[in-house]
């Protein structure tokens, strides 16, 4: 899987968007954007993933650049529910039903706090 | 629909005892996986299924083992406890179609002190 790199933290506003990036320059082609995020003391939750096309879902928006280099996760209004750290991930899908080797790395993602 | 529950919430274990920590999946899926997270270590996992019989090795499988002997049902065993293994442990699960995955699905997590 390749590498990501985040910033360590962000601030946000609340009511305002909060947009996340995450440089991803060793993706290859087959390769998916994921992201999560963790309140504190909770598990890990899936947000949105992406191959090259921007997505958008009821939690939020992913924007990844034309070169795949770099993607962007936006929280259109942040709440203060939203305070959590947030991990974008890249990997493959793996293949069902097969004994592909598959596994989802965390790295240490980006604390978001979100202000009143 | 409960999704993934994971039991014990909380459990403190002396060094050289044994438990198995459960998870239980409600949502047919094939895919399911053990990770303990650390303080600034992130999400390691120890071991993981891609259906129920089989079970294979994650990045830190040393100490534990696991069985899946049920679909919805994956077991975490600790034969001798090491305060090394003080951690919080999440299951997780996913499902797989056509080929690709739609994101994981976690539990609460179980936090084990071994003292």
């Amino acid at each position: 899987d390749a590498k990501t790199t985040q910033p360590t933290s962000m601030d946000c506003a609340e009511g305002r968007a909060a947009n996340l990036p995450c440089n991803h320059s060793t993706i290859s082609g087959n390769e998916y954007v994921y992201w999560y995020r963790q309140i504190h003391s909770q598990g890990p939750q899936y947000i949105i993933h992406g191959l090259k096309n921007n997505e958008t879902n009821e939690m939020a928006s992913l924007i990844i650049t034309e070169d795949r280099k770099s993607s962007t996760l936006i929280l259109p209004h942040a709440t203060l529910r939203d305070t959590a750290v947030y991990y974008c991930i890249v990997r493959v899908p793996r293949a069902a039903g097969g004994t592909s080797y598959g596994k989802l790395t965390f790295g240490q993602g980006t604390i978001l706090t979100v202000h009143p | 629909n409960a999704g993934v529950t994971q039991t014990p919430k909380f459990r403190v274990l002396k060094t050289g005892q044994s438990m198995t920590l459960l998870c239980a999946q409600d949502m047919n899926h094939e895919y399911m996986y053990w990770y303990r997270q650390d303080p600034g270590m992130g999400l390691r996992l120890i071991h993981y299924s891609v259906g129920e019989g089989t079970t294979a090795k994650g990045e830190v499988p040393d100490g534990y083992n696991v069985s899946r002997l049920k679909k919805q049902n994956f077991l975490l065993g600790l034969e001798s406890a090491a305060p090394s293994q003080t951690s919080v442990y999440f299951c997780a699960s996913s499902l797989v179609l056509q080929g690709f995955d739609y994101g994981y699905t976690f539990g609460s997590g179980t936090r084990l002190t071994v003292v």
